[in-house]
């Protein structure tokens, strides 16, 4: 069974633009999580959904947006990109939501913004 | 507000001894708690979990210790081997919260051979 994809691995922007990254979750695998992970400050929650619909969100500015496509891969939006945006952005997939549960990480992109 | 903390960014260990990574959490609504390992240019894993119904659970040469009134978890690891060297991540989550997982800082645990 194929894991957690998360294109592109790498990516380099300049202030000011916008990216979009892509996550297809585990097949069968209905809630996708997004996190930003930088030096020190471990994984911060971005958001997460469950079926096309939000569930969660953690404390990012609006530049921050998302969505769920009926096929339960997710993507990630930040519009007008800040140096400080340069992290590790890892999406996670998990079975089921409101529940307790462990989730499966993919290997993340690297966004670089200059 | 970090809400799960990780105060050991790094701990050095000789191959064969016990690892301890310490977590602290401040949120008592928290119910579920969990351990990841991350090696560099991969995703974190799942290691292991505990029920804040438990105060231990025990995977092969992973045990992790919940201690409720302290709001402490930790995770044993013995013995360590140098393949163990990574980054361990705390996490916790819980209804209030909506299920969702916040994780700690992480800690950096080297296995010397």
């Amino acid at each position: 069974k194929a894991g957690v994809t998360q294109t592109p691995r790498y990516l380099i922007k300049t202030r000011g633009q916008q990216v979009t990254l892509s996550c297809s979750p585990i097949s069968g695998h209905r809630s996708v999580s997004w996190y930003q992970q930088t030096p020190g400050q471990g994984l911060q929650f971005l958001f997460e959904y469950f079926s096309e619909t939000q569930r969660n969100k953690g404390n990012f500015p609006g530049r921050f947006s998302g969505r769920q496509f009926s096929n339960s891969r997710s993507e990630m939006n930040v519009s007008t990109l800040e140096l400080g945006d340069s992290a590790l952005y890892l999406c996670a997939s998990s079975l089921a939501v409101g529940q307790n549960t462990e989730a499966f990480f993919g290997q993340g992109t690297r966004l670089t913004v200059v | 507000d970090q809400q799960v903390k990780q105060n050991s960014p790094s701990l050095s260990v000789q191959e064969g001894r016990i690892s301890i990574l310490n977590c602290d959490y401040t949120n008592s609504m928290f119910d579920y708690f969990l351990w990841y390992k991350k090696y560099p240019a991969e995703g974190p894993t799942f290691l292991i979990s505990i029920s804040s119904i438990k105060d231990k659970n025990e995977d092969g040469r992973f045990t992790v210790f919940l201690n409720k009134s302290a709001k402490h978890l930790s995770l044993h690891i013995v013995p360590s081997q140098p393949g163990d060297s990574a980054v361990y991540f705390c996490a916790a989550s819980g209804a209030t919260g909506g299920f969702k997982t916040i994780f700690g800082a992480g800690t950096r645990l080297f296995v010397k051979a």
